[in-house]
This record gives structure tokens, sequence and C-alpha cells, in this order.
């Protein structure tokens, strides 16, 4: 089955700097990879997601980036505030079940 | 619009006892799934269903049943719960398996 690998676990970046979270993903083919976030004792929730047919999308501060020949992809913010701090869950789906596996998380802290 | 509902928010239970979470939503969606959730290891598919009366296994199925007679419901049985079981259980529903997964509440379940 698919496997997703995800790093850094913890992350702290100074407000305003960029915060980077990489994962890589097992099955070839996967073709849709969401990111979520989730705040403490809430539930997760989806904040972008990219297909297999687009190598990069954008949403204000936040983009993620897909490498399909080295199957990883990456979720960058840009300008973080303090509300960032948050877990954030990378996510890879074949898209024919509702079979979305997980990256263990990482914890992002986002000091002043 | 109330989404994914899942009830009871807290439980505990002793060795042994059985419980159903409950989970519904009302977006009309075909897929639901549920996952657990333990520090340090995402989100793990437990069963996952693409419509009424198909169910299937994910990846940490063992010690839990489900059934999907209706759009709306996709309850979670726990047979003999055990203390592995302790951890925070989640509903999602999403319109298929390339759009957003919408996320309940999720379940505390503490087994003594």
């Amino acid at each position: 089955g698919e496997n997703v690998e995800q790093h850094p676990s913890t992350l702290s970046v100074q407000e305003g700097d960029s915060a980077v979270i990489k994962c890589t993903y097992s099955d070839s083919a996967s073709n849709y990879f969401p990111w979520y976030k989730q705040e403490l004792g809430k539930r997760p929730q989806l904040i972008i997601d990219i297909r297999s047919n687009v190598g990069e999308k954008k949403d204000q501060r936040i983009a993620v980036t897909l490498n399909k020949t080295a199957k990883h992809f990456s979720l960058h913010i840009t300008e973080t505030q303090p509300e960032d701090s948050a877990v954030y869950f990378c996510a890879a789906s074949t898209g024919t079940a509702s079979k979305l596996t997980f990256g263990t998380g990482t914890r992002l802290q986002v000091t002043l | 619009n109330a989404g994914v509902t899942q009830t009871p928010k807290f439980q505990v239970l002793k060795t042994g006892q059985s419980m159903t979470l409950q989970c519904a939503q009302d977006m009309n969606h075909e897929y639901m799934s549920w996952y657990r959730q333990d520090p340090g290891m995402g989100l793990r598919l437990i069963h996952y269903s693409v419509g009424a009366g198909i169910t299937d296994q994910g990846e940490v199925p063992n010690g839990y049943n489900v059934s999907r007679s209706t759009t709306e419901d996709f309850p979670l049985r726990l047979l003999s719960a055990a203390p592995s079981q302790t951890s925070v259980y989640f509903c999602a529903s999403s319109y298929s398996g390339e759009t957003e997964a919408f996320f309940g509440q999720g379940t505390r379940l503490t087994v003594v």
C-alpha cells in the first residue's frame, strides 16, 4: 500500500520567515495530494491540495509543489504568522476510493 | 448545514466492553472514512466506504467493524475494547476520492 513520509516532525520559525514541509510517497498511482492543518484539540481542515496534472499551486501565503518523477511534494508558507502555529499533515490518494494515506505530521511553531 | 457530526465527544470504556461511535453527514457525500489519531503516528485509516452497502478495510481494521446502510451514516463498532484502542477517532466524508475530506470533531476514547 501507499506510504507517506513527512519531514521535519517539528519546525520552529520566527514570525515573517518562511516554512517548508516536505513529503514523499511510494505509490506512483497516487494522483491527489492534500494538506491539512490541525490546531490543538480541533479537527483537521484542508488548507490546499494539488492534483497530479499540476506542478504547483498557490493560495495567498500558501503554496504546494509536486514532483511526480521524484514522488515528493512540499508545502511552503511565506510570511508566517502566529496563527499558522499548528500541526500540518500531508496526504496522498489514488483517487479511486477515500483512502487517504497521511504523513505523521509536522508541528509548526511560529515565534514572535 | 451541520457537516460531519460525531458522537460521543468523549468516552471511557472498560476492557472487553463494546460500543458504537456514531458518524453522520448531511452533504450527500458518497465517500466516508474512519481514522484513528495517535501521537506521532498521524491519521491511520481504519475502514472506509464508497457508498451505501459498500465498505472496505483500511490500514488498521482489526478490532473494528463498520456498516453503511444509508448514505448519511457510517457507524464504527468496537467489538471488545482493548487499551491499545485508546485514541482519538475521526470520521470524514468527501464527494469523491479527489476532493476535500470534511472531518467530524473527533471522539476521544480511553480504554481502561
